[in-house]
Order: structure tokens, then sequence, then C-alpha cells
């Protein structure tokens, strides 16, 4: 009963560094999302995609790339990491209506 | 971009009390809204979707209704426990994007 996992967890990176965050999920939902949360911004949305293959910009989606290549994936990279992505990541995905959410991720830009 | 407000942006109290948060956004390319409740170190859980105007819809001691001509619902709790202490979101649906609002972070002092 997974639902949706995020890996890592907790990350720390140097400014230049790429990584990549992955989401899985076992629900078979066709849309999935990443947002970031920071302190008194609420969950911003970075990129979604409504299905296998589509992916789609959100409201901040400068400095991210994502890709969907099979349905219960969702992945989100960092091509050259700046402290200003110093943030906690969530995805989420839902067949259509609610949405259900990873546990989070921490990274940390120094 | 998809604007969604919520106010208050937070709240104190007493164990006992009904409180109510306000959620607004925009009306035209409405699908959906929803509502979730987010605890300090977890992830956010769905407490409503709402598609029609007029929709009302109730859990325990919280309900919520839907406003799509004017562009509002409110979150209701009745007589406020301390555990029900967390960040409320809602978030407008347009069919692919979830665009959330700032939160009401509520704390129930007993």
């Amino acid at each position: 009963n997974a639902g949706v996992t995020q890996t890592p967890k907790f990350r720390v990176l140097k400014t230049g560094q790429s990584m990549t965050l992955l989401c899985a999920q076992d629900m078979n939902h066709e849309y999935m999302y990443w947002y970031r949360q920071d302190p008194g911004m609420g969950l911003r949305l970075i990129h979604y995609s409504v299905g296998e293959g589509t992916t789609a910009k959100g409201e901040v989606p400068d400095g991210y790339n994502v890709s969907r290549l099979k349905k219960q994936n969702f992945l989100l990279g960092l091509e050259s990491a700046a402290p200003s992505q110093t943030s906690v990541y969530f995805c989420a995905s839902s067949p259509g209506l609610e949405a259900f959410f990873g546990q989070g991720t921490r990274l940390t830009v120094v | 971009i998809l604007n969604v407000e919520q106010s208050p942006q937070s709240l104190h109290v007493q164990e006992g009390d009904s409180t109510n948060f306000t959620c607004s956004f925009p009306s035209s390319n409405f699908y959906a809204l929803h509502w979730y409740r987010w605890e300090t170190a977890k992830s956010p859980e769905a407490l409503f979707v709402m598609t029609l105007n007029g929709d009302e819809k109730k859990k325990g001691r919280i309900s919520a209704t839907l406003n799509t001509k004017e562009g509002y619902s409110y979150l209701y709790i009745k007589g406020s426990q301390p555990e029900d202490s967390a960040t409320y979101l809602c978030a407008l649906d347009n069919t692919d994007k979830l665009i959330f609002g700032t939160g009401t972070r509520l704390q129930v002092f007993p």
C-alpha cells in the first residue's frame, strides 16, 4: 500500500550540481504534479503531467525539467542547482479529483 | 496565471470555538475546488472536492460550501479541538492544473 513515494527524502547539493528527484505512484493515476513549498508561499506548481509522455509548465518552472516516460513515474530534474532552489518538494498524483501527496523531499543547495 | 487567495493567513482560537476560512478564486475555467488539511511534518490530505455551484460537503465537525458564480468557498470548523490545528489549503482545479492558495494556519489552544 505504497501510494506516492518520493526519493530521496533529504539531499544537500552544492551550487551548480545536478540531481533528479523521483516520484513513483502505484495507483495508476493519470495526473502527476511537482510542487515546491517555501515559508509563506504555500505550494507552488513547478510542472505537471496529464498522462504518460506528457509534461507541462506550472507556476514556477524555471530551472527545472521533468519527464514522464512511464505512467507511474514523474521525474524532476535540476540541471544546475542554485541556492534559490532550497525548498521542500512535494509530488502528488490524482485520478482526476483529489490529489495524493508524497512525503516530501527536503533539498538544501549550499 | 490562476490566482487563489485564502484568508485569514493565520488564526488562533480557543478549544470549543467555531471558525471559518475563505478561499477565493477566478470563476472562469473552473472544474473543481479542493480543500486539504496539512499537519506539520506530514503531507497534505484531501478533505473535500467540490464541483457544483451550491455544493456543501461535511465530514464530522468540518464542512465546506462552494459558490462558483462569485468565486469563493468557505470552510467551517464547529467546536474546534486542539487536534484541528493544521494548515488548511484550498486548490483550484481547472481539469489539468491544481493551483493552491497559500493556506490558513489554524492553531487551537486548549
